[in-house]
């Protein structure tokens, strides 16, 4: 079956530190791969996405390729702010239609701290 | 435009109630998905409806069960209420089922078995 795997933390930094938090997954076919982030006491929000193979999704200053020879979509930031700290989760969406849903990671609870 | 609500936000049940829990979604999608996140697990998806259609299901016993009117307004029901169901429950509609789609979250209920 589908799965996603990232580091789940907390990852601490300071403000305006590089930030990397990565992201593996495991799926039959060609999936799409998303970036959410969830701030405290709040539902989910899409933070970017890519649909096939080198596709770049960015937002907000965030970036991640969809690498399919390493299986990967790494979530990078240049210079992170306070406003930053929530949890990341990386998902995938299998090409066959969606069976089961988005395949979330665990999530990474990113600290930014002045 | 209203996002998606999900009513109620907070709620405290004790084993072998039954709850229900609702979600309104955008104006206009006629998919709802629902997931449960607990710190365990992480979020795993439950079922999605599509036009008062499941579509999909996840890895869930028979005591969670959902339905969709024909607004697009959806419900989640779960019987016999165990301390392991304790978690924030998730609705996602997208103006599409599956695949690709970009899902809008709600805030969530968070459910509380004791």
């Amino acid at each position: 079956g589908n799965s996603v795997t990232q580091m789940e933390g907390p990852v601490t930094l300071s403000e305006e530190a590089f930030l990397t938090i990565n992201c593996t997954y495991t799926a039959t076919g060609y999936p799409s791969l998303f970036w959410y982030v969830q701030y405290p006491g709040e539902g989910l929000q899409l933070l970017l996405k890519a649909t096939k193979a080198d596709d770049k999704g960015s937002n907000k200053g965030f970036e991640a390729t969809y690498r399919k020879e390493t299986t990967s979509f790494h979530l990078e930031k240049g210079s992170v702010q306070v406003s930053d700290s929530a949890v990341y989760f990386c998902a995938l969406s299998d090409s066959g239609g969606g069976a089961d849903g988005l395949t979330f990671g665990k999530g990474t609870h990113l600290i930014i701290q002045p | 435009k209203a996002g998606v609500t999900q009513t109620p936000r907070y709620l405290i049940k004790t084993r072998g109630q039954q709850v229900t829990l609702s979600c309104s979604p955008i104006s206009g999608h006629r998919s709802v998905s629902w997931y449960q996140q607990t710190p365990g697990q992480g979020l795993q998806f439950l079922f999605e409806y599509f036009s008062e259609t499941q579509r999909n299901k996840g890895n869930f016993p028979g005591r969670f069960s959902g339905r969709q009117f024909s607004n697009s307004r959806s419900e989640m029901n779960v019987s016999t209420l165990e301390l392991g169901d304790s978690a924030l429950y998730l609705c996602a509609s997208s103006a599409r089922g599956s695949g690709a789609n970009v899902l809008t979250f709600g805030a969530g209920s968070r459910l509380t078995v004791l």
